[in-house]
């Protein structure tokens, strides 16, 4: 099965710099990527995802790279807000199992 | 609906009683999941269904957990004796597609406390 990495677990970035989340997973036949961000007490919402067939995806000021050699893609939000403050999941599609989550970055955006 | 609806959203429940969790996902969803979220931890599989059938139990921590699906649509996960590391948030996510590499929507999960 999947086996799936997320890192760094606890990030801490002042307003308006940028914050990097980096996952790494086992399958190589994975083909799709998504990143979910949960607040606490809130559901996993999907804010981003990326398909094996593409190396980057922007969304303002979200991005998702893929690096299919290495076996790992990152989240990438650009000038952090205070609203940003949640925990990050990626959640590699390995095939034929359904999404297995990583174990989540603690993400503190400080004002 | 507007959204995955789930119920109850928080329940407590005493060691050894049995519990029912319902899941009612978005209309015209195929694809219907469950997962448990312990605290601080990511969500983990349990099960999946897609319309009626369910295709995939390989998460389920044991024979207390049974799920189920009978007309393809609202889904109930079910507990019996239950015990405290049941204690956790359950999540349902449904999906659009039979192809699960694809973007599922999590309801706001069903938290459950056995003392």
């Amino acid at each position: 099965g999947e086996n799936v990495e997320q890192h760094p677990s606890t990030l801490s970035v002042q307003e308006g710099d940028s914050a990097v989340i980096k996952c790494t997973y086992s399958d190589s036949a994975s083909n799709y990527f998504p990143w979910y961000k949960q607040e606490l007490g809130k559901r996993p919402q999907l804010i981003i995802d990326i398909r094996s067939n593409v190396g980057e995806k922007k969304d303002q000021r979200i991005a998702v790279t893929l690096n299919k050699t290495a076996k790992h893609f990152s989240l990438h939000i650009t000038e952090t807000q205070p609203e940003d403050s949640a925990v990050y999941f990626c959640a590699p599609f390995g095939g034929n199992t359904p999404l297995v989550f990583g174990k989540g970055t603690r993400l503190s955006v400080i004002a | 609906g507007a959204g995955v609806s789930q119920s109850p959203r928080y329940k407590v429940a005493k060691r050894g009683q049995d519990v029912a969790l319902r899941c009612d996902p978005i209309s015209g969803h195929v694809s219907l999941f469950w997962y448990q979220q312990a605290l601080g931890q990511g969500p983990e599989f349990l099960t999946y269904f897609q319309n009626e059938a369910q295709l995939d139990k390989s998460g389920l921590p044991s024979d207390r957990f049974f799920a189920e699906r009978p007309e393809g649509s609202v889904s109930t996960l079910k507990i019996q004796r239950t015990q405290q590391e049941d204690s956790a948030v359950y999540l349902c996510a449904s999906s659009f597609s039979k192809d699960i590499g694809n973007t599922i929507y999590f309801g706001e999960g069903s938290w459950l406390t056995v003392v």
